[in-house]
């Protein structure tokens, strides 16, 4: 079972804003990295450490981190956005692991 | 441009093994790492293991322990995920991709465009 938990769906409406969280005790030690998959495709990495955006990510995408909790916020949000994301980090033996992962629909 | 390109699609028998491949380009295979994950049908993703490119270490999750083994080429930038004893529950797409680790922090860019393995009798 996952150490990172997240919640398995949320809606936005169009051009809204939309938080998706990521929970684990790890995370009070190591960053999160975001993940973005649609279906039939591999995922696309949307954010990593404490707020970067790989180069052809737009700037609606930003993370922050408190506590336990990572959070991946979508700014605006667009109807290409719907999609799965998953977010990373370690487990208790310092290996990586992924979220549960959250379904987000636009409306 | 940072490319991963994998090997086609497989259909094995359960008991058998099979060997995936994981091409890179665009960059020095060496300096970084490459981490297998799986994702089965309709399922999320699974981390499965990483190599070094550059020495060869390796660390996988413990629960392929004894049943993976992940190589590297790095005269053609390929790393391989090898899985034997394959059961139904192996049915999966597999992914390689491009690691960067440090203390505090790991994230996977470029992804491979995956791979079917399908275990069926």
């Amino acid at each position: 079972s996952s150490e990172l938990t997240q919640d398995p769906a949320v809606s936005v409406a169009l051009g809204q804003t939309v938080r998706i969280t990521c929970q684990g005790d790890s995370l009070r030690s190591y960053y999160a990295s975001w993940y973005q998959q649609k279906p039939g495709q591999a995922p696309v990495l949307v954010i990593y450490g404490k707020n970067n955006r790989p180069s052809g990510i737009p700037d609606r995408f930003s993370g922050s981190s408190s506590g336990n909790t990572a959070s991946l916020t979508i700014t605006g949000a667009q109807a290409e956005d719907e999609a799965d994301y998953y977010c990373n980090s370690r487990d208790s033996s310092g290996n990586p692991v992924f979220g549960t992962g959250t379904k987000v629909t636009v409306l | 441009q940072v490319q991963l390109v994998q090997s086609g699609a497989e259909v094995k028998k359960p008991g058998a093994s099979v060997k995936v491949s994981c091409k890179a380009s665009g960059y020095t295979f060496t300096s970084y790492g490459i981490s297998w994950v799986r994702q089965a049908p309709g399922q999320g993703l699974e981390w499965m293991g990483w190599i070094s490119a550059y020495n060869g270490n390796t660390n996988y999750a413990q629960k392929l322990q004894g049943r993976v083994t992940m190589t590297t080429d790095t005269s053609t930038s390929t790393a391989y995920m090898e899985l034997r004893s394959l059961r139904s529950d192996d049915t999966a797409v597999y992914y390689c991709a491009r690691l960067v680790r440090d203390m505090v922090l790991n994230w996977f860019d470029p992804w491979g465009q995956g791979t079917l393995v399908t275990v069926s009798s």
